[in-house]
């Protein structure tokens, strides 16, 4: 069964420090790619996405993430983080096409002002 | 912010009440995916429905829950004789387009969630 695994939990880190979130996703065939972010109270809002092209993805708020498909993996950075970056991360994959969406577990951010 | 509309945002219900859940889509949008998320764990998809039909509901547990989507109003997501095992996050998804044929851009809008604490 298709599964995906985010493999940090909890993460803290200071302003300014650099993020990098894991993913991995077992499927071996083409898939989709998604980011989600959620701040407080509000919605899953999508940060990035990728389809195929530029395994290198930029996405809103100075996010990108890299799909590496040797290791299945689609990771999360963003080189200097804010105290507004607080929130929960989701990475989701999903075959071309179709509705199903897996998920992770997510990952709660803290930044520390 | 027209965006995907979820209410209440939070439910407190005691075991056996009745728990409904509504999600209004994004305009223009005509289909709708709940999506589950218990504690501790990632979303998992519940149910996908296009106005007036069910066309997949293989993540919805046999009993108790039932979705619709009717022809004018929001989609419901109803959870009858609620348990203690019932609490947990519950997300609504909508997005223009379905099953259409040959898209590759399946990108879903998600709203905030409804949390639902059984007592």
């Amino acid at each position: 069964a298709q599964s995906v695994s985010q493999h940090n939990h909890h993460v803290i880190l200071s302003e300014a420090a650099s993020l990098e979130l894991g993913c991995n996703y077992s499927y071996g065939g083409t898939v989709n790619l998604f980011w989600y972010v959620q701040y407080p109270g509000q919605h899953l809002q999508l940060l990035l996405k990728y389809f195929s092209g530029d395994p290198l993805v930029k996405g809103i708020k100075g996010f990108e993430a890299e799909f590496i498909k040797s290791k299945f993996s689609f990771n999360l950075r963003k080189p200097s983080v804010q105290w507004s970056d607080t929130a929960e991360y989701f990475c989701a994959v999903a075959r071309p096409g179709t509705y199903k969406y897996i998920f992770g577990t997510g990952t709660r951010l803290k930044v520390l002002a | 912010n027209a965006g995907v509309m979820q209410n209440p945002r939070h439910l407190v219900r005691r075991r056996g009440q009745e728990a409904r859940l509504r999600c209004s889509p994004m305009k223009g949008h005509s289909h709708v995916y709940w999506y589950r998320q218990l504690p501790e764990e990632g979303l998992k998809f519940m149910v996908y429905l296009q106005k007036e039909n069910i066309i997949d509901e293989s993540g919805m547990p046999k009993e108790r829950f039932s979705a619709e989507f009717p022809k004018e109003g929001p989609s419901i997501l109803r959870i009858q004789q609620v348990v203690r095992g019932d609490s947990a996050a519950y997300f609504c998804a909508s997005s223009p387009l379905g099953l259409a044929g040959g898209t590759t851009d399946n990108e879903q809008f998600f709203g905030p969630g409804t949390r639902l604490t059984v007592l």
